[in-house]
């Protein structure tokens, strides 16, 4: 079956410093799209990229999505305190309305 | 306006007991999902469904029962629960054009 492992499991950074994690799919994807969990919060969505390619903004964080549409990385610019949390992918096949979620990424910004 | 809403929070149960757990949406999604969260292990997708009356298996549906007779109402059922059960449960809704998952606050079960 599908699955979609993310790397590194773990990141501690000081504050300031940069972050990435990437997602890989075993299988090609319709869509992908990537959440924040606080610690003891909720997953909440940040953003879908759905073409072959495509690179998103969002202030510091930047999300790509790799031309086989297999792969997406997250990357955080000049991390701050309140970027701590889990982040998540999430992937769906197409024809599929269930998004299977890579392992998570959890971050730790030392201040 | 109250999103996603999961009840209950928290439950402790004997092994071998049942229980359901009731998710309910205020925001008229198509789609809805049961996703259970292990340490180390992200969210793994227990059932899903993409409209009133359809359920379909995701990742781990075994030990697990759903239904959906509303379209705002998804519910969990454990029928005869096991240790290998604990976990943190979250609700997801989403609209059908955006594919964005709206969570619930997660309900916490243990399993004696």
């Amino acid at each position: 079956g599908q699955q979609v492992m993310q790397i590194p499991q773990y990141q501690h950074v000081q504050e300031g410093e940069d972050f990435t994690t990437y997602c890989n799919s075993s299988t090609t994807l319709s869509n992908i799209q990537w959440y924040k969990q606080r610690p003891g919060g909720h997953p909440v969505f940040l953003i879908q990229l759905v073409k072959s390619g495509e690179v998103k903004k969002q202030k510091r964080l930047t999300f790509q999505f790799g031309e086989a549409k297999k792969n997406s990385s997250l990357h955080i610019t000049a991390t701050q305190t309140t970027d701590v949390g889990t982040y998540f992918c999430a992937g769906s096949t197409s024809g599929t309305y269930k998004y299977i979620f890579g392992t998570g990424t959890r971050l730790k910004v030392l201040a | 306006n109250a999103g996603v809403t999961q009840t209950p929070k928290f439950r402790v149960l004997k092994t071998g007991q049942s229980m359901t757990l009731l998710c309910a949406q205020d925001m008229n999604h198509e789609y809805m999902y049961w996703y259970r969260q292990d340490p180390g292990m992200g969210l793994r997708l227990i059932h899903y469904s993409v409209g009133e009356g359809t359920t379909a298996k995701g990742e781990v549906p075994d030990g697990y029962n759903v239904s959906r007779l509303k379209k705002q109402n998804f519910l969990l059922g454990l029928e005869s629960a096991a240790p290998s059960q604990t976990s943190v449960y979250f609700c997801a809704s989403s609209p059908a054009h955006t594919g964005e998952l709206f969570f619930g606050e997660g309900s916490r079960l243990t399993v004696l």
